[in-house]
């Protein structure tokens, strides 16, 4: 079976401080993770992916096999980044998401 | 491009009663998804379908809920009867094809009574 946990349903943080968002996962083969991301009022939508390694608004991941994490990092948070964030892993052609971390950033 | 379409946007209803909501993927997206995502949790895959065949419905309550996609574009995902716990957001979502990133539409809020 594929699951995805993200401990934090509320994280806040002061603009400027850095940002991580947890994500651990359990999966028996080889998995592709994704963070996605959903702002007020507006669609979900893909963030980043592992395999593409590239910085997306500033955030980043690294895929951890060893501790089977997938977590979200920013070193510089801004307001705009204040949004619902949904880790998500395919296995068996199907995306399974976590429950979702809510990132409050205040000024 | 035109993004993903879902309507309505809401719709509240009494238990037992039926539903039905519509999805227009974007142009040539061979893959489309129909997700439910409960208040507090994430999306959970309900059934996708690749053309207008069925590629995964493992979890679709197939009692109650029902989808087709006929002529392999638009799709309808069908509730009946409905039960209180059914009061959710169902998304739609769309892809080129199954490996390809989802573009997901708006989302209708469903709310049984």
């Amino acid at each position: 079976a594929q699951r995805v946990t993200q401990p934090e349903k509320l994280l806040s943080v002061f603009k400027g401080a850095p940002v991580e968002l947890k994500c651990n996962y359990s999966y028996s083969g080889s998995p592709e993770l994704f963070w996605y991301v959903q702002y007020s009022r507006q669609r979900l939508q893909l963030l980043l992916r592992h395999i593409s390694r590239e910085s997306i608004k500033g955030f980043t991941a690294d895929l951890n096999k060893g501790e089977t994490s997938f977590h979200l990092k920013k070193p510089f948070a801004q307001e705009e980044d204040s949004a619902m964030y949904y880790c998500a892993l395919k296995g068996f052609q199907k995306l399974v998401f976590g429950t979702g971390t809510r990132l409050l950033v205040s000024p | 491009e035109a993004g993903v379409a879902q309507s309505p946007r809401y719709k509240i209803i009494e238990k037992r009663q039926s539903v039905a909501f519509w999805c227009n993927p974007i142009s040539g997206h061979a893959t489309l998804y129909w997700y439910q995502q409960i208040l507090g949790q994430g999306p959970k895959l309900l059934i996708q379908f690749q053309n207008n065949g069925v590629v995964d419905d493992s979890q679709l309550p197939k009692d109650r809920f029902s989808a087709e996609r006929l002529k392999g574009v638009d799709s309808t995902l069908k509730i009946q009867p409905a039960k209180l716990e059914d009061s959710a957001v169902y998304l739609c979502a769309s892809s080129p094809n199954t490996d390809d990133e989802q573009f997901f539409g708006p989302g209708t809020r469903l709310t049984v009574l």
